[in-house]
Formats: C-alpha cells, sequence, structure tokens
C-alpha cells in the first residue's frame, strides 16, 4: 500500500532559525513526492516536487528537500525560518496508479516565533 | 490569467439535505479532482473528472456524486448530508499532458452540516 507519514503534527521555531519538517513514505514503485503549504483561508500552494531527477530538490521560498530512498524519507528543511512561513505543511504522495491521484500526510502545522 | 475558482465560500446544511459545490479549473486545464479535508487532517481523494467523465475514485460513498462539463468546470453533488461530511472541499486542476503532473487547487469551500 502507499502511504505517506508526518513524523510531527506541530513544530515551533523561532525566527531566523532553521526549519525542518520530517515526511517518511511507503510505496512499492518510485514514487513522485511533493511538499504543499496551507495558508489560513487559501488553497494548497505547491512549494516542490521529487520526480526521479535530482534527489536534492529546492523549491519557491527557500525550501528544499532531499529524497533519500534507503530511508524512505522525504524532509522538507529550510535554513532560516521566516514569520510568513507559519501555516500548514503537506507530503504529499503521486498514487502509481495513475490519473494524478494524491495520497497527503495528516500535515505539519509550523508556528515561527519572533 | 485566473487561477482555479471554487463557489460558494461557505455553506451550511442540515443533516439529509443535499449539496452541489462548483468549480472552474485553471485555464488551459482539463482535468479536475475533488479532495475532502476534515478538520485537522490532510485532504482525501473523493475523485477525477476528465472528458466529462468519472475517471477514478477514492473511498467514498455514492452519495458523493459529480459531473463535469464541456468547458472542464466541474460540480460536487453530496446527498443525505451526514454530520461527518462537514469539511473543507478543495478542487485541484492539472493539464492532461503535464509532465510532472503538478495540480493546481481553488481555496476550497467550506461546509459546515448541521
Amino acid at each position: 500500500a502507499q502511504s505517506v507519514t508526518q513524523l510531527d503534527s506541530h513544530v515551533s521555531v523561532s525566527e531566523g532559525t532553521p526549519v525542518l519538517l520530517r515526511c517518511n513514505y511507503s510505496s512499492s514503485y518510485s514514487p513522485s513526492l511533493f511538499w504543499y503549504v496551507q495558508h489560513p483561508n487559501k488553497g494548497l500552494q505547491l512549494l516542490l516536487k521529487y520526480t526521479s531527477a535530482a534527489t536534492l530538490v529546492k523549491g519557491i521560498n527557500g525550501f528544499e528537500a532531499e529524497f533519500k530512498k534507503s530511508e524512505t524519507s522525504f524532509h522538507l528543511t529550510k535554513p532560516s525560518a521566516h514569520m510568513s512561513d507559519a501555516a500548514e505543511y503537506f507530503c504529499v504522495l503521486m498514487f502509481s496508479g495513475g490519473y494524478n491521484k494524491l495520497i497527503f500526510g495528516a500535515g505539519t502545522r509550523l508556528a515561527v516565533h519572533p | 490569467d485566473a487561477g482555479v475558482t471554487q463557489s460558494p465560500t461557505h455553506l451550511i446544511k442540515t443533516r439529509g439535505q443535499q449539496v452541489t459545490l462548483r468549480c472552474s479549473p485553471k485555464s488551459g486545464h482539463d482535468t479536475v479532482s475533488w479532495y475532502q479535508q476534515a478538520l485537522g487532517q490532510g485532504p482525501q481523494f473523493i475523485f477525477q473528472y476528465y472528458e466529462e467523465e468519472e475517471r477514478q475514485r477514492g473511498n467514498f460513498p455514492d452519495r458523493f456524486s459529480g459531473h463535469q462539463f464541456p468547458n472542464y468546470s466541474s460540480e460536487l453533488n453530496v446527498n443525505a448530508l451526514l454530520l461527518g461530511d462537514s469539511a473543507l472541499y478543495l478542487c485541484a486542476s492539472s493539464p492532461l499532458q503535464s509532465s510532472y503532473n503538478e495540480q493546481f487547487f481553488g481555496p476550497g469551500t467550506r461546509l459546515t452540516v448541521l
């Protein structure tokens, strides 16, 4: 079965400190993985995607993620948090059965304190 | 270029009623997917429409049905509403020929069932 597990439901950091949001996946096939961000009252926005090219993926707003097949992980990082990064983050697996079906993790709420 | 739009923004219904939610995809997109996001959870795939036909379906009962029109817009219908149907309903669109299958999400419709 294909699934995504986000290891932390809440993460709290101080502005200017690094961010780490953890994600593990389960897939029998070579996965396509995404990170989406959801700000209050706004739609989901794609941060970055991994589709079997480079294992270190750079996204928007300074975020990046590293695909590690041996650890079945796809953790999201950012060197320095900004107040505007406070939001809900979702790690997402594309179902390999086709048709772009997305499988979402439960989400990690990131709080950024001054 | 307008992104994905959804209407209405909010909706309040009572148990047993029926509801219709609407979605207009991003310009140039012909595939529409619907997701249900319960409070505190990640979105769950309901179904996907392409060429006016349901192409794939998640684990949702037949009370959930949809439609896609020739202009690619879509409706989600839910019959015999239950309290558990209260959620944010998200519409996502994508171009069929996208090389990486990114889906663009609308802001959602917040449905409350009393």
